[in-house]
């Protein structure tokens, strides 16, 4: 079975800029988590994506936004770039179907975005 | 604001012995626990899970659940240099919630 594949791997930006980044979620996953790593805040949660319907959402700006579509592919876009939104981002899917274990996220290789 | 903690080392221990890392985590009602691995430059990859109190053992890794202490650790058996990494503590409160990540313990196997 094929992993959590994202893309585009690497992204350059210039501040101000928008960018949209994808997801594609493991076969028979429903839910799609976004997050956001830098060396300095660690890995924090941006929003999750079940059904198509937001279910959770993070500390961030409006300027990130997030949706789903009906094969569970997921994107999310960042709006007015800023320098300080150079990061990993990541996204992890999980099967979601209320079994023990089901909520295990499994994440994938991640873009690299970085704002000039 | 739900919180978990981990030292973040780094943690060396010499090729053959057991490594020990920790987490702690403020919400009580956390149901799930989960162990990662993330070496530099990559994703984060699942080592274990664990739901309930004790001891739950996978290869050379073990994962210990404590609900009562608020406390979670991952134990590495016979630990090599390719163990090296960055371990990530992730836990999730009820069903539908989403995880919360500890900053990361970067462990290091001397050969």
């Amino acid at each position: 079975k094929a992993g959590v594949t994202q893309t585009p791997r690497y992204l350059i930006k210039t501040r101000g800029q928008q960018v949209t980044l994808s997801c594609s979620p493991i076969s028979g996953h429903r839910s799609v988590s976004w997050y956001q790593q830098t060396p300095g805040q660690g890995l924090q949660f941006l929003f999750e994506y079940f059904s198509e319907t937001q279910r959770n959402k993070g500390n961030f700006p409006g300027r990130f936004s997030g949706r789903q579509f009906s094969n569970s592919r997921s994107e999310m876009n960042v709006s007015t770039l800023e320098l300080g939104d150079s990061a990993l981002y990541l996204c992890a899917s999980s099967l979601a179907h209320g079994g023990r274990g089901t909520d295990t996220q499994y994440f994938g290789p991640g873009t690299r975005l970085t704002v000039l | 604001q739900k919180e978990v903690e981990q030292n973040s080392g780094p943690l060396s221990v010499p090729e053959g012995a057991i490594a020990s890392l920790n987490c702690t985590y403020s919400d009580r009602g956390s149901q799930s626990f989960f162990w990662y691995r993330q070496y530099s430059g990559k994703s984060p990859e699942l080592i274990m899970f664990i739901y309930s109190n004790g001891d739950k053992e996978d290869g050379r890794f073990t994962a210990q659940l404590n609900k009562a202490s608020q406390y979670v650790s991952l134990l590495i058996r016979d630990s090599q240099p390719s163990d090296s990494a960055t371990y990530l503590c992730a836990v999730r409160g009820n069903y539908g919630q989403n995880f919360v990540f500890g900053p990361g313990t970067r462990l290091s196997v001397l050969p």
